[in-house]
């Protein structure tokens, strides 16, 4: 366990529907992440959230629409989704964002595989 | 040039020997480097990071840092088949602010 849980862990859904995905950490970190996994593709940066401001947008469609209430909760609101966007959605925490030397040390929940039928 | 390279593999490596695996960067500017280990199914679990060039142990694990030819490695020594996992090297872009991930090394310990 690294102090970051996700739910749910699996998630289907059809493409006119709309769920979203919740993360929380349990570390006292100031820093929030979502991260995709796709087969055979490195991890994409979607959005940083640091002091419950959004600091990173990583040019992700509107279908998927972030929501931060606190340092400890992050949400990922998903609506009219594709096909091509299932995928593994991974939630990070780190200490802080923007400061090298350890501080950006971040620590995965267990993601939420996603499948858009 | 990706910003971030290692080789897919997989790398095959018997139990007992020493598995060593490479990343290389483009941002000369980076100052942060860490693996992390994924196990099939499973999310990305950090196990070392790095911050100064030469070499860092923990335990059966040693990071090894060369920023003058930007390029990081990890070594696993007396490998056992529970290391066997996906390996991802990320390095912190400097300016970027964020962390950039390789797209991993598969790694097999036979028996």
């Amino acid at each position: 366990e690294t102090g970051v849980t996700q739910t749910p862990r699996h998630l289907v859904m059809g493409m006119t529907n709309k769920k979203s995905l919740k993360c929380e950490q349990h570390l006292g970190h100031n820093a929030m992440y979502w991260y995709k996994q796709s087969a055979k593709k490195p991890l994409e940066l979607m959005f940083v959230y640091s002091l419950e401001e959004r600091v990173e947008n990583n040019s992700v469609p509107s279908r998927f629409s972030p929501e931060c209430p606190n340092s400890s909760h992050l949400f990922l609101h998903l609506h009219t989704l594709q096909p091509e966007d299932s995928a593994l959605y991974l939630c990070a925490s780190s200490l802080a964002w923007g400061l090298a030397g350890g501080k950006h040390e971040q620590f995965f929940g267990p993601g939420t595989r996603l499948t858009v039928l | 040039q990706k910003e971030v390279e290692q080789n897919s593999g997989p790398l095959s490596v018997p139990e007992g020997a020493i598995a060593s695996l490479n990343c290389t960067y483009s941002d000369r500017g980076s100052q942060s480097f860490f693996w992390y280990r994924q196990y099939s199914g499973k999310s990305p679990e950090l196990i070392m990071s790095i911050y100064s060039n030469g070499d860092k142990e923990d335990g059966r694990f040693t990071a090894q840092l060369n920023k003058a030819s930007q390029y990081v490695s990890l070594l696993i020594r007396d490998s056992q088949p529970s290391d066997s996992a996906t390996y991802l090297c990320a390095v912190e872009i400097q300016g970027a602010q964020k962390l950039v991930f390789g797209q991993g090394t598969r790694l097999t310990i036979n028996p």
